[in-house]
This record gives C-alpha cells, sequence and structure tokens, in this order.
C-alpha cells in the first residue's frame, strides 16, 4: 500500500497570497496518478487536478500541480476568500488506492 | 449534469447490515468505474471499493474485504455497497464517487449518505 504524508498539516494564509502543499508518497507512483481534491466544510469533496499536473474541468488556472516519483506539489498562486478548505491527494496508480491525511488551508 | 445521489445509510447496531444505493444521471453510467469513499466524523477520506464497467473487476480496502461487496446495475444506471457485520469503525459518511473511463482517478463525488454503527 501507498502511503501519501502531507505537509503542512495547517497552512495559515491571507487572501493574495501562495500557498504550496505538499504530498509525498512512500514509493513512487506509477503512471504519476497523483490527484488533488478539495473539500469545504459540509461539502463532498471536488477534484481540482489529475495525473500530478492537468486541471479538472472549470477549475481556475491559479491552481496548479506538479511532481513525479515520490514528491507531487498544489500551487494556489493567489488565495481567493473561497480557496480556504481542506485539500487532499490521491493516488490511484495502484491498489488500494489511498489519500494523504490533508492539509487545512486556513485564513490567516 | 452529471449527479450521484446516495440513499440507505442510518442507524444500525453493531453486527448489523446495511445496503447502500447510488443513483446516477448525466453520464453514461456504463462507461465509467465508480467507486464509494468514506469519511469518518472529523477525518479524513478513505477509499473503500470500486469496480469496472461490467463489473468484472472489483477491489477494497483491507478492513472491509469479506464484509461489504460492491455491485451496479448498468441498466438502472446504480450503484450499490451491501455492508454486512458492521462494526462501530465503519461509523462515516459513504460517498458514491464516478471514476475515469480508463483511470480510477475520482473525478465526481455525491453528497454522501451517513452510515452509523452503534447499540
Amino acid at each position: 500500500e501507498i502511503v501519501l504524508t502531507q505537509s503542512p498539516g495547517t497552512l495559515s494564509l491571507s487572501p493574495g497570497e501562495r500557498a504550496t502543499l505538499s504530498c509525498r508518497a512512500s514509493q513512487s507512483v506509477s503512471s504519476s496518478y497523483l490527484a488533488w481534491h478539495q473539500q469545504k466544510p459540509g461539502q463532498a469533496p471536488r477534484l481540482l487536478i489529475y495525473t500530478a499536473s492537468s486541471r479538472a474541468t472549470g477549475i481556475p488556472d491559479r491552481f496548479s500541480g506538479s511532481g513525479s516519483g515520490t514528491d507531487f506539489t498544489l500551487t494556489i498562486s493567489r488565495l481567493e476568500p473561497e480557496d480556504f478548505a481542506v485539500y487532499y491527494c490521491q493516488q490511484y496508480g495502484s491498489s488500494p488506492i489511498t489519500f494523504g491525511q490533508g492539509t487545512r488551508l486556513e485564513i490567516k | 449534469e452529471v449527479q450521484l445521489v446516495e440513499s440507505g445509510g442510518g442507524l444500525v447496531q453493531p453486527g448489523g447490515s446495511l445496503r447502500l444505493s447510488c443513483a446516477a444521471s448525466g453520464f453514461t453510467f456504463s462507461s465509467y468505474y465508480m467507486s464509494w469513499v468514506r469519511q469518518a466524523p472529523g477525518k479524513g477520506l478513505e477509499w473503500v471499493a470500486n469496480m469496472n464497467q461490467d463489473g468484472s473487476e472489483k477491489y477494497y480496502v483491507d478492513s472491509v474485504k469479506g464484509r461489504f461487496t460492491i455491485s451496479r446495475d448498468n441498466a438502472k444506471n446504480s450503484l450499490y455497497l451491501q455492508m454486512n457485520s458492521l462494526r462501530a469503525e465503519d461509523t462515516a459518511v459513504y460517498y458514491c464517487a464516478r471514476d475515469g473511463a480508463k483511470t480510477t482517478v475520482t473525478t465526481r463525488w455525491g453528497q454522501g449518505t451517513l452510515v452509523t454503527v452503534s447499540s
């Protein structure tokens, strides 16, 4: 099983700032099958990024993903008020599919 | 518009059974992998099970193997999760999820149904 470790656990930033979230895998993620999801309180998650760097339909271009192998990053270039949420990485390259424990992005 | 609507959640005693359903619309259901993902109260996401388009391949997280069964009815655009021998640690919101057509990335999520296992 691939274990995904996200850091930091909580990130406190202000609107307009740049956010950098990390996801590290315990072994290489096949074909860069790494996704990022956003979850707001009381809501279902929403897919942001798949295959490490491809934005899902309707996702603003301030969201970008990068990385390969075991190290992946989600970057939000300029934080909007609606971006404060919990972010999860997910690997789907091998079974079982696994999620990271999440990074909470909060308003400073 | 893609819609995934779960039903069947509720309160059940330890050792009991429950069957979750997911009604899908707005896309060609038979063309996609489908999954169940759960989230315990205040916790993160945990993938539970998935299956391919014709049901010939099914995969489960170790903690539910032998107790949960995923199935689908492509004629009814529906996904199911039969849950037996339920435990307190199965308490969670269960999300129905549409994956990709060729990969198992979770692309769309339902709103979830709460399952509470308690005496």
